[in-house]
């Protein structure tokens, strides 16, 4: 199937651990962003990729950390994970500016206990 | 910075039209998006304008722009329970789609 895949689709750890949720595309789209949605649904950006290289970097913490090893892969690495970052993740998808939109994953649901 | 605005919640009757109100602030935008949540799920792409179009039509679906007042609204004809979700208008510009709180449409039977 076609598709942004995101594991695992539940996560759910202790506070100060260190954890990472994967991302894949087989769209052969070249850009690549993180978003969350906090319990009220608002959606924020958080990273982007093109072509493996950081375009967008919004005022996150710096526990986060993205990683693109290719085209088609955006990880997103958290340390010491803190009550307030349980949320959901969305890894996301396009072709650069083309105007067809993104194509989101399923969600990563994380809780921080 | 960016911003975009949609009231929180609206309630419809099956059969009739539901209208998804959106403002926004980022001038720049060349596509507008309309995305649907259903719960626990993704965001499912709905449709979109070209910002040098004031409406497009797609089956039940009517999208009009008003470029001047940056006003998005998404119309939903003979509204069905399975449209109940939240439905998200996203302004694209600059690189990256920016998102509001979205609007949670229920369908009453």
């Amino acid at each position: 199937d076609t598709a942004v895949s995101q594991t695992p689709k539940y996560l759910v750890t202790q506070m100060g651990n260190d954890k990472s949720i994967k991302c894949e595309q087989n769209l052969g789209h070249d850009t690549m962003y993180w978003y969350k949605q906090d319990s009220k649904k608002f959606l924020k950006i958080m990273f982007s990729y093109n072509n493996k290289e950081l375009i967008i970097n919004e005022t996150v913490p710096n526990r986060f950390s993205p990683k693109s090893p290719d085209k088609a892969h955006l990880n997103l690495h958290i340390n010491s994970l803190e009550l307030g970052d349980s949320a959901v993740y969305f890894c996301a998808s396009s072709s650069w500016r083309s105007g067809t939109g993104y194509t989101f994953g399923s969600g990563t649901r994380l809780t921080v206990v | 910075g960016e911003d975009v605005e949609q009231s929180l919640f609206l309630s419809v009757r099956e059969g009739d039209s539901s209208v998804i109100n959106c403002t926004y602030t980022d001038s720049s935008s060349t596509y507008l998006y309309w995305y649907k949540q259903e719960p626990g799920a993704g965001l499912q792409l709905l449709t979109y304008i070209f910002s040098n179009m004031d409406m497009k039509q797609d089956q039940r679906l009517t999208v009009l722009l008003n470029k001047k007042d940056k006003h998005l609204s998404l119309r939903i004809a003979d509204t069905q329970t399975g449209d109940s979700a939240i439905y998200f208008c996203a302004p694209g510009g600059t690189g990256k789609l920016i998102f509001g709180q979205g609007t949670t449409l229920q369908v009453k039977p």
